[in-house]
């Protein structure tokens, strides 16, 4: 079965700052892939996905993400951040066996001023 | 704009009591889940409807049925709610059961269970 790892459970960056947000899947085929946004209290919104095709995608927001196969990563990126931004971070890969999609443990990102 | 409701956002019940979750979906969407999610964890998949056609996860606990009477409304019962069972319940929805249409989900905003 596929499984999701997301190394960090907390980051700080400051107001301004670049991001990175780090994802590493288990599947040996091309995967489909997935970060969906969580802000306090609030269901999950779709940031970006990726299914096959240009290995940069780009979300709502000004978010991106870049696919690499031989690191098995989906790291999600965004070049400033803004106070806004301060939510918890999913990303997840589409199940084959189960049709469901497999969610990480999060990353709740924290912005300073 | 078509999107997802849960009502209500906020839902506080007694130890054993009863307790009903709503939802619907403006999306036309095929297919309903619930999802179950615990502080600072991921949101843990409990069953979803494919039409009319019911799937439960084979860990879920029996404590948790769901009904969808139509296309657009699911709710998710919760027969003896235990402490345990406190959590966020998010709904969603996908267009398919299968590939890509089962993968882009579209969340509700989610209701919060509080157990007394």
């Amino acid at each position: 079965a596929q499984s999701v790892t997301q190394p960090d459970i907390h980051i700080t960056v400051s107001e301004g700052a670049s991001l990175e947000l780090r994802c590493n899947y288990s599947y040996g085929a091309t995967p489909y892939l997935f970060w969906y946004v969580q802000s306090p209290g609030q269901g999950l919104q779709l940031l970006l996905k990726y299914f096959s095709g240009d290995t940069l995608v780009q979300g709502i927001k000004g978010f991106e993400a870049e696919f690499k196969r031989s690191q098995s990563s989906f790291n999600l990126r965004k070049p400033s951040v803004h106070w806004s931004d301060a939510a918890e971070y999913f990303c997840a890969v589409g199940e084959v066996e189960g049709n469901k999609l497999v969610f990480g443990a999060g990353t709740i990102l924290r912005v300073k001023s | 704009d078509a999107m997802v409701i849960q009502n209500p956002r906020y839902q506080v019940t007694q130890f054993g009591k009863p307790v009903t979750l709503s939802c619907s979906q403006t999306l036309n969407h095929n297919v309903m889940y619930w999802y179950q999610q615990k502080s600072s964890q991921a949101p843990k998949l409990l069953f979803h409807y494919y039409d009319k056609d019911f799937n439960n996860e084979a860990d879920t606990p029996d404590n948790f049925q769901s009904r969808r009477p139509n296309t657009s409304f699911c709710f998710l019962d919760i027969r003896s709610p235990g402490l345990g069972d406190a959590a966020m319940y998010l709904c969603a929805t996908s267009r398919d059961r299968w590939g890509i249409k089962a993968y882009e989900q579209y969340f509700g905003p989610g209701t919060r269970l509080t157990v007394t």
